[in-house]
């Protein structure tokens, strides 16, 4: 499956660090998402850019910094985060507003944070 | 606001059987979407059917069907002649039709062996 790809894979940072993961989607979809997701936890939505403008952020902590800088490509920056922010982080991304297979969400295959 | 919810944490099928998958949900609105997504070890979360609520007829996708019983809103997911590969996680998750946001509501999932 390549429609989404992330990278790092996996990454490992100590609470001081900054770091960026990388979200690129290759379906001309006009959405891009960030989700979290934690054992034992449903799959928590982070933030959703609609046409790179972001509409929705779910009281995420301003740790967690998204950024979109076009339909393709979306980013989140990472810095003083806690241990407990180790997850693994999935990109998603659709089509919105009509079309094909409009409304489904395709994911990435994650990243998973460490955080010591 | 909307839920979903996955009572079977964990369920095992033998090879070339079947198995159904539980999932309800609660919510007021008329339209939405209602989706299964497989997650398998390697951790990309891959679409496996997706229905829209206001089609009576259930969703079929090879050997993977759903029961969507509206009224009493519940959406369970059959497989058939059931495979080694068939196991990973099963996600089930909800999205609006239209509105405002975009946002998927996901259950806990159920994770699924599959026995040689």
């Amino acid at each position: 499956e390549t429609g989404v790809t992330q990278t790092p894979r996996h990454l490992v940072m100590g609470m001081t660090n900054k770091k960026s993961l990388k979200c690129e989607q290759h379906l001309g979809h006009n959405a891009m998402y960030w989700y979290k997701q934690s054992a034992k936890k449903p799959l928590e939505l982070m933030f959703v850019y609609n046409f790179k403008e972001q509409t929705e952020n779910n009281s995420v902590p301003s740790r967690f910094s998204p950024e979109c800088p076009n339909s393709s490509h979306l980013f989140l920056h990472l810095h003083t985060l806690q241990p407990e922010d180790s997850a693994l982080y999935l990109c998603a991304s659709s089509q919105e507003g009509g079309g094909p297979s409009t409304d489904t969400q395709y994911f990435g295959p994650g990243t998973r944070l460490t955080v010591l | 606001a909307q839920t979903v919810t996955q009572s079977q944490p964990e369920m095992s099928v033998q090879e070339a059987e079947t198995v159904t998958l539980s999932c309800t949900y609660d919510t007021s609105e008329s339209d939405y979407y209602l989706f299964w997504y497989k997650q398998p070890p390697s951790r990309q979360m891959i679409l496996v059917i997706r229905q829209e609520a206001y089609k009576q007829q259930n969703a079929t996708e090879n050997r993977f069907s759903v029961n969507f019983q509206k009224a009493a809103k519940s959406f369970s997911l059959k497989i058939s002649d059931s495979q080694l590969g068939d196991a990973a996680m099963y996600f089930c998750a909800y999205r609006s039709d239209g509105g405002a946001t975009n946002k998927l509501i996901f259950g806990t999932g159920t994770l699924l062996a599959v026995q040689p």
